[in-house]
C-alpha cells in the first residue's frame, strides 16, 4: 500500500470549491506531519503551494493566493488541500508530499479539472 | 532573480550512464539545498535524494542508493545528478530544486528529459 493516496481526478465548476485529499497509509498519523502540496501544469515544473499541520502551523508560499489552504481530516487519516473560489488556471495536477522513513514522498497526484 | 537552468535532453542506450547539470543563479549557491526529483511519462514525481552544495554531502533515496550520484561544483554554482546502470524504467523527466526549507522546494529547473531506448 502506498504512503500517500490521492484520487486520481476531480471536477469541479468555476467558482466553487475542490476539497482534494491526501490519504496517509494506515500506521502513519497525519497528526504528526506537515503535509506540502505542490501545483503542476502540463509542460511545467511543480510549483510550492503551501504546507500544513496544524492551524497554528501552517505556510502558504510566496504569491500563493489566499484561496488555497490546508486541513486535516483526522478521522480519515488525510491531508486536504481546500482551494476556494475556482479558476480556470487552477485546473492542473496537484500532489501532496511528506517526509517519512528518511526521505521525501509523493502521493500519486490529482488531476483537478475545471468545468 | 533566482533561475535553476538545466542541460539539455539526452538519449540513452540501456546500460549507459547519463549526467544531468543544474546551473545556479540569483542566489547564494552554498546556503541552500538542491533536490532532484524525477517524472516518468504520464506518471508522478518521484523523488531521488539531495545535494548539500556547501560541504558537498549527498542524501539519497534508498531506491537509488549505489545508481545516483549528486555532485556540485561551488565555483560555477552548479549541481550535477548521474544515474549509472540505465533501463528504459529510467525514461523521465528530472527536475533540480533549490530547496529553501525543509519541503519547500520554491524554484525548479525547467526539467531534463533522459530517453532509455536500445
Amino acid at each position: 500500500q502506498a504512503v500517500l493516496t490521492q484520487p486520481s481526478s476531480l471536477s469541479a465548476s468555476p467558482g466553487t470549491s475542490a476539497s482534494l485529499t491526501c490519504t496517509l497509509r494506515s500506521g502513519i498519523n497525519v497528526g504528526t506531519y506537515r503535509i506540502y502540496w505542490y501545483q503542476q501544469k502540463p509542460g511545467s515544473p511543480p510549483q510550492y503551494l503551501l504546507w500544513y499541520k496544524s492551524d497554528s502551523d501552517n505556510q502558504r508560499g510566496s504569491g500563493v493566493p489566499s484561496r488555497f489552504s490546508g486541513s486535516k481530516d483526522a478521522s480519515a487519516n488525510a491531508g486536504i488541500l481546500l482551494i476556494s473560489g475556482l479558476q480556470s488556471e487552477d485546473e492542473a495536477d496537484y500532489y501532496c508530499m511528506i517526509w517519512h522513513s528518511n526521505a521525501w514522498v509523493f502521493g500519486g497526484g490529482t488531476k483537478l479539472t475545471v468545468l | 532573480q533566482v533561475q535553476l537552468v538545466q542541460s539539455g535532453a539526452e538519449v540513452k542506450k540501456p546500460g549507459a550512464s547519463v549526467k544531468v547539470s543544474c546551473k545556479t543563479s540569483g542566489y547564494t549557491f552554498t546556503d541552500y539545498y538542491i533536490h532532484w526529483v524525477r517524472q516518468a511519462p504520464g506518471q508522478g514525481l518521484e523523488w531521488m535524494g539531495w545535494i548539500n552544495p556547501n560541504s558537498g554531502g549527498p542524501n539519497y533515496a534508498q531506491k537509488f542508493q549505489g545508481r545516483v550520484t549528486m555532485t556540485r561544483d561551488t565555483s560555477i554554482s552548479t549541481a550535477y545528478m548521474e544515474v549509472s546502470r540505465l533501463t528504459s524504467d529510467d525514461t523521465a523527466v528530472y527536475y533540480c530544486a533549490k530547496n529553501k526549507e525543509n519541503g519547500v522546494h520554491d524554484y525548479w529547473g525547467q526539467g531534463t528529459l533522459v530517453t532509455v531506448s536500445s
